[in-house]
């Protein structure tokens, strides 16, 4: 199946700052990809839409200003979380859409906002 | 409205049980239907899906599901689990409207 990569992996930042999560689909150019928020034991919710070349598309609930999302390129989205604060804190998953409709997933970043 | 539910959150089995994991969807329109399967400390990974064709799919490691549409189900089986099979299954359906998923099971197999 398809490679995703996240990175970091792990990463801890103080409250206020921002963080930047590197979504990569390693062998094949992905024109949709997706970012999710897992908490602890629950299941995954869908955050936004990744579109190449356009904007993305955000759930409801989720502040666009607050989590900004950038699909520069077929192989690349980022999701930047800005003004970050102990809430935050969670396990960020990318995915890719491929053939078929079948996503592929990063291994996930896990956020620690102190 | 669109969803997904898991019936069973937790599941505990010894080896060698029959597994069943309920899975029930909500989707007008053409449905898509997939399991991802999260192994401790790994990413989600594709089971097995369903598109159209022989509602009875089989994906890796001896899974199957079948898919009942008068039930609007896709449960997932597996006749003989092993201790490797502990993970989080999660229930997914695509199609006309966004990708969702259910709230997952965590399986654990009791060696």
């Amino acid at each position: 199946g398809a490679v995703v990569s996240q990175h970091p992996s792990r990463v801890i930042c103080k409250s206020g700052t921002s963080v930047k999560i590197e979504c990569r689909s390693l062998d094949f150019q992905a024109t949709t990809m997706f970012w999710y928020r897992q908490f602890p034991k629950q299941s995954l919710m869908l955050m936004a839409t990744s579109n190449e070349g356009s904007k993305a598309t955000y759930e409801q609930g989720v502040e666009k200003d607050k989590f900004l999302i950038n699909h520069a390129s077929l192989t690349l989205s980022t999701l930047t979380v800005t003004s970050a604060h102990p809430e935050d804190s969670s396990f960020y998953i990318c995915s890719s859409r491929g053939a078929g409709d079948t996503q592929y997933f990063g291994p996930g970043t896990r956020l620690t906002v102190l | 409205a669109q969803s997904v539910s898991q019936h069973n959150h937790h599941v505990i089995l010894s080896e060698a049980a029959s597994l069943e994991l309920g899975c029930n969807y909500s989707y007008g329109g053409t449905v898509n239907l997939f399991w991802y399967v999260q192994y401790p400390g790994q990413h989600l990974q594709l089971l097995l899906k369903y598109f159209s064709g022989d509602p009875l799919v089989k994906g890796i490691k001896g899974f199957e599901a079948e898919f009942i549409k008068s039930k609007f189900s896709f449960n997932l089986r597996k006749p003989s689990v092993q201790w490797s099979d502990t993970a989080e299954y999660f229930c997914a359906a695509s199609g006309t409207y966004k990708y969702i998923f259910g709230t997952g099971t965590r399986l654990k197999v009791l060696a």
